[in-house]
């Protein structure tokens, strides 16, 4: 079974401050990782995914990924947080192409200025 | 490409109507996925297509939800009779699979009020 878990509804950092988000999985096979964001109103737009190649994978926008296999996690990063970047973040996991996608519950993000 | 086109945007019905949410993928994407998001449980996977054939529909919750995909520019998802508690934000996401997740598009959403 494919599950993710993020850490942290809600999440404030300072405008130019380190972001963060947390995203650890469950997966019994080698899993394909992804991250999007939502702004309000939207649909969710695809920020990067993993699909076993490069642990660290970047994405639009400025942010990249991790994937740590022994930590199973698939944290979020980006170095300078900009106000633009104020969403909703949601992790995703799927066992392979063509199979349904598990999302996390969200992250919130606020960039106080 | 126009993107993803679900209608109508928002939806506002009484408690037995039927409802029809409508999706227009993109075109040459081969895999179709419907969403409800709420607050309460977030996103759920309803159901999904692979070249019109429903692959997954252990998602829809009951039997008032059926979902067509009568070819690769159209998809429905049907709620009759509609109850309050089908409130929520239907998605439709377009992908094409042979890219790798590459392609993937998710539509701006149904909001459904159901009264």
């Amino acid at each position: 079974a494919q599950s993710v878990t993020q850490l942290g509804s809600h999440v404030s950092v300072s405008e130019g401050a380190l972001v963060l988000l947390r995203c650890n999985y469950s997966s019994s096979v080698p899993p394909y990782l992804f991250w999007y964001v939502q702004y309000p109103n939207q649909g969710l737009q695809l920020l990067l995914k993993y699909t076993s190649a490069a642990t660290l994978v970047k994405g639009i926008n400025g942010f990249e990924a991790e994937f740590k296999k022994s930590e199973t996690s698939f944290h979020l990063t980006k170095p300078s947080a900009h106000m633009s970047d104020a969403a909703e973040y949601f992790c995703a996991v799927s066992r392979s192409a063509g199979n349904q996608f598990y999302f996390g519950t969200g992250t919130s993000l606020t960039v106080i200025p | 490409d126009a993107g993803v086109i679900q209608s109508p945007r928002h939806e506002v019905t009484e408690m037995g109507q039927e409802v029809t949410l409508r999706c227009k993928p993109i075109s040459g994407h081969d895999y179709l996925f419907w969403y409800r998001q709420t607050m309460m449980r977030g996103l759920e996977l309803l159901i999904y297509f692979n070249n019109n054939v429903p692959i997954d529909d252990s998602g829809m919750p009951e039997d008032r939800f059926s979902a067509k995909m009568p070819n690769a520019s159209f998809s429905t998802l049907k709620i009759q009779p509609s109850e309050p508690r089908d409130s929520a934000v239907y998605f439709c996401a377009s992908i094409q699979g042979a890219t790798g997740f590459d392609e993937q598009f998710f539509g701006p959403g149904t909001r459904l009020t159901v009264l």
